[in-house]
Parts: C-alpha cells; structure tokens; sequence
C-alpha cells in the first residue's frame, strides 16, 4: 500500500537551530517526491522535487535530500518566517499523489 | 500569472443539504485535482481530471460527490446531501499536463456540516 509518513509531527525550534524533518514513503513506482510548505488558511505552496536517490535540492535555507525509502527536509539556522506546516507528497506511477500528514514548525525568536 | 481560485473559502450547512465548490486553475493548465483534507488526516485525492476527462476518480467517497469539469476550464464538486463526515477542507490543485507536474494549489474551500 502506497503510504507517507512525517515526522516529528511538531517541531518547535530556537531562531538559528537547524534540525531535520523526515519524510518515510512506501510506493509502487516513485514518480518524483515532493515539499510543500503550507501557512494558516492557505493551500501548500511548491518547494522542491526530487526524483532519484542521491538527489538533493536547496533554497535559502532548506535542502531536500531523497533516498531510496525517505527524504529529508534539512532547515539550517531558521527564521522565525520559516514557521509552517512542511508537507512531503510522493507521486505514484499511477500519477496519484498521497500527501503525509505534515511537520508543523514553529521557530521561536 | 493568477493562481487556482476557490469558491466559497467557507460554507457551512446542515446535514442533508447541498454545496458546490468551485476551482478556477490557471490558465492552460489541463490537469486539474480534487483533494481533501478532514481535521487531523493526511491530504487525500478525491479525483483528477484531464482537461474535461475524468481521468482517475477512485478517491470520490461515493455517489453523494458530483464532479464536473465542462469545458475543461473550471471545475464544480457537489455534496448532495451533505453528511457530518464531509466537513473538511476540500483542495483544488492544477498543473500543466506536460512537465514536472507540480501541483498549484488553491487556498481550499473550508466545509463545516452540522
């Protein structure tokens, strides 16, 4: 069965300390893994997709990495901007998409 | 260029009523989704389509959801009746039909039913 799974589920983090959120998928066919970050009242905005184990991608001060079983959203000396729900979606072979749950972080300053 | 517009942001009903959502994507982009989001649960597909196309609808709940796309531009999803388990936030999403795929979405259509 095709599945997501984030964690931690909550994440409360000083301005400047860098932590990681997980992403742990089983799927029949990885089509592309994908970050959405998501704000209150909102739907998820795109981040970042990667397709193929080793891969990496970075923007200001996030940078996915992706195995071959889970995919890491690495947050490196965060703002207090940066607080948000970060949602991990893989697409399918089938071009479904299932969603996890999400992270919600909040950087305190 | 504009985003994916959604309508109403918020509806709230009793049980036994009817709602339309609508989804206006963004300009040529073919694939259009459903999704929703019930309180403390993942984001779940509910059904794509392909320009005016059902293309994959195994995520609709079953026959009280209605789903049109006429035309291939806009797209209407019908609760009829409405149950208290619907609520939820209900998400469209488009993109382009070639390319990375990557999902646009709108900022959901919150339905509370009582």
């Amino acid at each position: 069965e095709d599945q997501v799974t984030q964690s931690p589920e909550a994440l409360r983090l000083q301005e400047g300390e860098s932590s990681s959120l997980n992403c742990s998928y089983t799927v029949s066919g990885l089509r592309g893994l994908f970050w959405y970050r998501q704000d209150p009242g909102k739907g998820p905005e795109f981040l970042f997709t990667l397709y193929s184990a080793g891969e990496e991608k970075e923007k200001e001060r996030l940078k996915a990495t992706l195995t071959k079983k889970e995919s890491f959203l690495h947050i490196t000396a965060p703002k207090p901007e940066d607080s948000a729900t970060y949602l991990c979606a893989v697409q399918a072979i089938g071009n479904q998409f299932y969603f996890g749950t999400g992270t919600s972080l909040t950087v305190i300053p | 260029e504009a985003g994916v517009t959604q309508f109403p942001s918020h509806s709230v009903i009793e049980k036994g009523q009817t709602v339309t959502l609508r989804c206006d994507p963004i300009s040529g982009h073919d694939n259009l989704y459903w999704y929703r989001r019930v309180m403390g649960k993942e984001i779940k597909f509910l059904l794509h389509f392909v320009k005016e196309s059902k293309q994959d609808e195994s995520g609709m709940p079953n026959n009280r959801f209605l789903a049109e796309r006429t035309g291939g531009t806009y797209s209407t999803l019908k609760v009829q009746p409405a149950e208290l388990e619907d609520s939820g936030v209900y998400f469209c999403a488009s993109s382009r039909l070639s390319g990375a795929n990557v999902l646009t979405f709108g900022a959901g259509s919150r339905l509370t039913v009582l």
